[in-house]
């Protein structure tokens, strides 16, 4: 198993700035996903972060929005750019077991951002 | 384009029996993966069960067992002896795979809210 350690954990933002939420793992990890969970909804993919290469996004989303980093096999950034209303939301960080991917992830707790 | 459908929105159980979660979904594939994925108040979320779409036996993990109906694209959770820890959200998910792995995609459904009773 993966321990994942997301920063902050919640945060309140005004309308037209941008957070970074950070995301630890205790291991090394090769598949890290961001996923965007509104109130009430189901989880949604933002994007796919392999490290040595770019971040892949999902339909929706856009690398403007919403850039990441990953800059070695045990952390990675996501930020939300430019925030509306509409971006308070969960933000969840995932990594894939190592070895070869079957759809087990391991999820940190969430940073649960409202903006205002 | 694949598509995962919990129609329980909420569901309630007494501590010590059974509960099923229901889970439907939509695909073209023959191969593929499904998921039950628990999400705790507050807590991360955790991989309950998971099941091969090349299998035909029922996937189980001690309390938590699963209803595999590949022709009628249903995929049903059972908790046996519930107990007050099961209290969560439970997400349904697919990835569409072949054997040996897969890059693709988890599609979560949105989620069945379960409350156990003491």
């Amino acid at each position: 198993s993966a321990v994942i350690s997301q920063k902050p954990s919640r945060d309140i933002c005004q309308r037209g700035t941008s957070l970074t939420i950070q995301c630890q793992v205790d291991s090394q990890v090769t598949m890290m996903f961001w996923y965007r969970q509104q109130p009430g909804q189901s989880l949604t993919l933002i994007a796919t972060a392999n490290q040595g290469s770019e971040a892949t996004y999902e339909s929706g989303f856009v690398i403007d929005k919403f850039p990441i980093s990953r800059p070695n096999l045990t952390f990675s950034t996501l930020t939300v750019s430019n925030m509306s209303p509409e971006d308070s939301s969960i933000y969840l960080c995932s990594v894939a077991r190592q070895g070869y991917y079957t759809g087990e992830l391991f999820f940190g707790e969430g940073s649960r951002l409202t903006v205002l | 384009a694949q598509t995962v459908t919990q129609s329980q929105p909420e569901m309630s159980v007494q501590e010590a029996e059974t509960v099923t979660l229901s889970c439907t979904y939509d695909t073209s594939e023959s191969d593929y993966y499904l998921f039950w994925y628990k999400q705790p108040p507050s807590r991360q979320m955790i991989l309950v069960i998971r099941q091969e779409a090349y299998k035909q036996q029922n996937a189980t993990e001690n309390r938590f067992s699963v209803n595999f109906q590949k022709a009628a694209k249903s995929f049903s959770l059972k908790i046996s002896d519930s107990q007050l820890g099961d209290a969560a959200m439970y997400f349904c998910a697919y990835l569409e795979g072949y054997y040996g792995g897969s890059q693709g995609n988890l599609i979560f459904g949105k989620g069945t809210k379960l409350s156990v009773k003491p």
